[in-house]
Parts: C-alpha cells; sequence; structure tokens
C-alpha cells in the first residue's frame, strides 16, 4: 500500500532557530500534500495544501512566512518552521494524496517538535 | 458548512461490547467520509471509509453506516478489544484527493478488559 515516511519523527530545537520537516512518498506519486498540526487531545488542524510545483495555499490564520512548504518533486514535500518559538511546540502531520488515486489519503506517522 | 460535528467526546466500552461514534455534516458536496484511528504519538491510520452511494460497508469488526437524507454517518465497532483503544476521527472531503479533509474534532476510546 501507499506508504508516507516523514522525518524527524521528533525534534528539540532552541527559540529563534528553524527546523524543516520531510514527507517523502515512497512508492507513489504525491501530486498534493497536507500540513497539519495537532496539539494534544485535539484534533488535526489543517496548516497550508500544495501541489507540486505550485506555492502552497495556507488556511486562514496560519503565518506563510513562518511556515514554509517547498513541494518541489513528485515525491518529496518539506515544511520549515523558521524562527521557532514555545508556541509552535506541536505535533506536525503530513498527508498525501495521488490523483491517479482519487479518495486516497496516506499520512505520515507526524513530528513531535519541541521548542525550548 | 465546513464543519463536521462529531460524538462522543469519549467513550468507555466494555471488553467485546460494540462502540459507537457519531458524525454529522452540512455540505452536501462531501461525498467522501473516512474514520480515522490515531494512537498517541502516530499519525491518524485509514480505518474504512464510505462513499455517498451505499448506506453501509463493514470490514471485519468495523461498519459504517450511512444516511445521506441526515447527513449522518456513524462508525459501529463489534466485540470491541483493548488494542481499539485509541482516539477515532471522522473526516469529509469532497472532489477527490485534491481536496482537503474536514476533520471531526475525535472521540477518544477505551475499551476495559
Amino acid at each position: 500500500g501507499a506508504v508516507v515516511s516523514q522525518h524527524p519523527s521528533w525534534v528539540i530545537c532552541k527559540s529563534g532557530t528553524s527546523v524543516k520537516i520531510e514527507c517523502r512518498s515512497l512508492d507513489f506519486q504525491a501530486t498534493t500534500m497536507f500540513w497539519y498540526r495537532q496539539f494534544p487531545k485535539q484534533s488535526l488542524m489543517l496548516m497550508a495544501t500544495s501541489n507540486e510545483g505550485s506555492k502552497a495555499t495556507y488556511e486562514q490564520g496560519v503565518e506563510k512566512d513562518k511556515f514554509l512548504i517547498n513541494h518541489a518533486s513528485l515525491t518529496l514535500s518539506t515544511l520549515t518552521v523558521t524562527s521557532a518559538h514555545p508556541e509552535d511546540s506541536s505535533f506536525y502531520i503530513c498527508s498525501a494524496s495521488d490523483r491517479g488515486l482519487p479518495y486516497g489519503y496516506t499520512f505520515g506517522s507526524g513530528t513531535r517538535l519541541t521548542v525550548v | 458548512q465546513q464543519q463536521v460535528k462529531q460524538s462522543p467526546q469519549s467513550l468507555i466500552v466494555q471488553k467485546g461490547g460494540i462502540s459507537i461514534i457519531n458524525c454529522a455534516y452540512e455540505n452536501t458536496a462531501f461525498d467522501y467520509f473516512p474514520w480515522y484511528q490515531q494512537f498517541p504519538g502516530k499519525g491518524p491510520a485509514l480505518l474504512i471509509a464510505i462513499r455517498p452511494d451505499v448506506s453501509e460497508k463493514k470490514e471485519g469488526r468495523f461498519t459504517i453506516s450511512f444516511n445521506k437524507s441526515a447527513k449522518q454517518f456513524s462508525l459501529h465497532i463489534m466485540d470491541s478489544q483493548p488494542g481499539d483503544s485509541a482516539t477515532y476521527f471522522c473526516a469529509a472531503s469532497k472532489g477527490g484527493g485534491s481536496e482537503k479533509l474536514v476533520f471531526g474534532k475525535g472521540t477518544k476510546l477505551t475499551v476495559n478488559p
């Protein structure tokens, strides 16, 4: 089945530094990638949607200059949290879909970001 | 109109019992209704999904019931096991995999041995 590999699974960084999270589709073409954040005991909150080769579309209230999304290839998308602060600490999850496989959303295993 | 309302927020069931989680939606353009299971520290995993052209779909112990006229769908877990203890999310989307999923708020299921 479709697999999305997300790395790192956890990261601790100092306040003010940047962190990059990678998501790779291993056996399909990720024509669309979704990035979510999830706070403890809450649901997934969509941050942005990106299509391969296009700029990401950010949800209302999400700072695009702070959460940089790159989807330059059909197998790789990255989320960079710039100038991270403690309030950015959260669980970040990617999800990929292939337009050749309608209605298939494959989720990564998530990244726990802790900013100290 | 983009909301998916999920209930209950938490559910405790005895081993062997039936767990039932309900969701309701407003947007009639939604045409894909999946259920996800999430364990702590992990990403969501697809359990089962349904399209509006059928009223029920069963996979093993998991069944989705779909009521298009009421705009409601539910997950039934038969013979619930302690290993089923997790958080369950319903979701909905329209138009295929390029459209975003709208998630319910989740139900924390605890199955007591």
